[in-house]
């Protein structure tokens, strides 16, 4: 069985501070994905980040950063200099082989407020 | 360009009265996803297409119902929606198995 920990359910911090999105994960596969969605407040899941799990190379991309730690089954997600409209709920989802096919298992979701 | 639509972004319907949520694609991916999310929880996959096998989920109650009748296009149908049945209902297409999933922007739906 395949499970995902977003222990934070509710940040808030004040716009330009950092912010780290903490995510743990169960698997028994060797082979997953790890991924994250951003949900603004209009609803749709936007695409983020997919890792594998024979990649552990952190990723950089503008203010976003990703640590994949696989001795600690931890992806976690970095928001540098948060702005106003990072405002959303993330969700980090995992999809393994074996008996899930693929099928993402989600976290429960951080809402992240920025305000100003 | 939107690659996976939904319409429509709203739908109002009445305790018991059958509804049609609807769900196009322009990347050709062969799996379509749906899945119910509410109120401050994470999406609830109900099943999903790999191309035109369905696969539905264990605990996906009978009321709901979907179609796919080509590539392109996947029906939702809730025959007897029910108060608990209010959600966010979002569509989902994915190509391979390692490839993220493209999510519509949802059609969230309110039964009076």
């Amino acid at each position: 069985a395949q499970k995902v920990t977003q222990a934070q359910t509710e940040i808030s911090v004040v716009e330009k501070e950092d912010v780290t999105l903490d995510c743990v994960y169960e698997t028994r596969d060797t082979t997953y994905y790890l991924f994250w969605y951003k949900q603004p407040p209009s609803g749709e899941l936007v695409f983020l980040i997919r890792r594998n799990s024979f990649d552990e190379q952190n990723e950089i991309s503008g203010r976003y950063s990703w640590n994949f730690q696989k001795s600690t089954s931890s992806f976690n997600f970095t928001i540098t200099a948060s702005q106003v409209v990072d405002s959303a709920v993330y969700f980090c989802a995992l999809s393994a082989s074996g008996g899930s096919n693929y099928k993402l298992t989600f976290g429960k979701g951080t809402l992240l407020t920025v305000n100003p | 360009d939107a690659m996976v639509i939904q319409n429509p972004r709203y739908q109002v319907t009445q305790f018991g009265k059958p509804v049609t949520l609807s769900c196009s694609q322009t990347l050709n991916h062969n799996v379509m996803y749906w899945y119910q999310q509410k109120s401050s929880q994470a999406p609830k996959l109900l099943f999903h297409y790999y191309d035109k096998d369905f696969n539905n989920e264990a605990d996906t109650p009978d009321n709901f119902q979907s179609r796919r009748p080509n590539t392109s296009f996947c029906f939702l149908d809730i025959r007897s929606p029910g108060l608990g049945d209010a959600a966010m209902y979002l569509c989902a297409t994915r190509e391979g198995k390692n490839q993220p999933q493209h999510f519509g922007d949802g059609t969230r739906l309110s039964i009076l």
